[in-house]
């Protein structure tokens, strides 16, 4: 039973265009969502988390919406460059099972053409 | 700056063969924990330790043992190796708490081929 699931195993994007990631979960005791990248050899590394008391949360070129009402939640990469040719997993955790134990998507390969 | 460190990089075995995956974090992480990362399948968390002496189960924990005598290392044993545990095998720190809760710090991984 995938409790978080990325429906689109890969993604290609011009340089410069916005690149959008989706996430859905299942589990409604989640309350943190969280992205990592992942480069190819090496291990995945934390990008940028929402809370679910916020439906949105920006960190430079990054920005992460949150839609509790219908599980999902998505990855905007603005603009997008070729260096964030990566595999993006979603993740989330519950504060009643450990905020620290994670559940991570299938991931998706994002390429960004020159 | 070390950060999390996992020993060794690659791996064969063959069925039956038992080994240690090594995991060392130099952060003063009080959280630890083990993943492994099969194709369509995501991440999937095999055991963790919440501190020195305290370890437990997570999602997949069957065929591995694990152990936390000190703050800074986090071994993962295979007791007798079987094709399903070939995988990318990632061990993964953090400060725990509610600071930067689910900000993990990952190794670079081991990949792990059973025969």
């Amino acid at each position: 039973d995938q409790q978080v699931k990325q429906n689109s195993p890969s993604l290609s994007v011009q340089e410069g265009r916005i690149s959008i990631l989706n996430c859905d979960y299942t589990n409604s005791m989640f309350d943190y969502f969280l992205w990592y990248k992942k480069y190819p050899a090496e291990g995945p590394t934390f990008l940028i988390s929402i809370s679910s008391i916020k439906d949105k949360n920006e960190d430079g070129r990054f920005t992460v919406f949150l839609n509790k009402s219908a599980k999902h939640l998505s990855l905007h990469i603005v603009p997008s460059q070729p260096g964030d040719s990566a595999v993006y997993f979603c993740a989330a955790s519950a504060r009643t099972f450990g905020n620290e134990k994670l559940t991570f998507g299938t991931g998706t390969r994002l390429t960004i053409i020159p | 700056n070390a950060g999390v460190t996992q020993t060794p990089k690659f791996q064969v075995l063959k069925t039956g063969q038992s080994m240690t995956l090594q995991c060392a974090q130099d952060m003063n992480h009080e959280y630890m924990s083990w993943y492994r990362q099969d194709p369509g399948m995501g991440l999937r968390l095999i055991h963790y330790s919440v501190g020195a002496g305290i370890t437990d189960q997570g999602e997949v924990p069957n065929g591995y043992n694990v152990s936390r005598s000190t703050t800074e290392d986090f071994p993962l044993r295979l007791l007798s190796a079987a094709p399903s545990q070939t995988s990318v095998y990632f061990c993964a720190s953090t400060r725990g708490g509610n600071a930067d809760p689910g900000k993990l710090f990952f190794g670079s991984g081991t990949q792990l081929s059973v025969l």
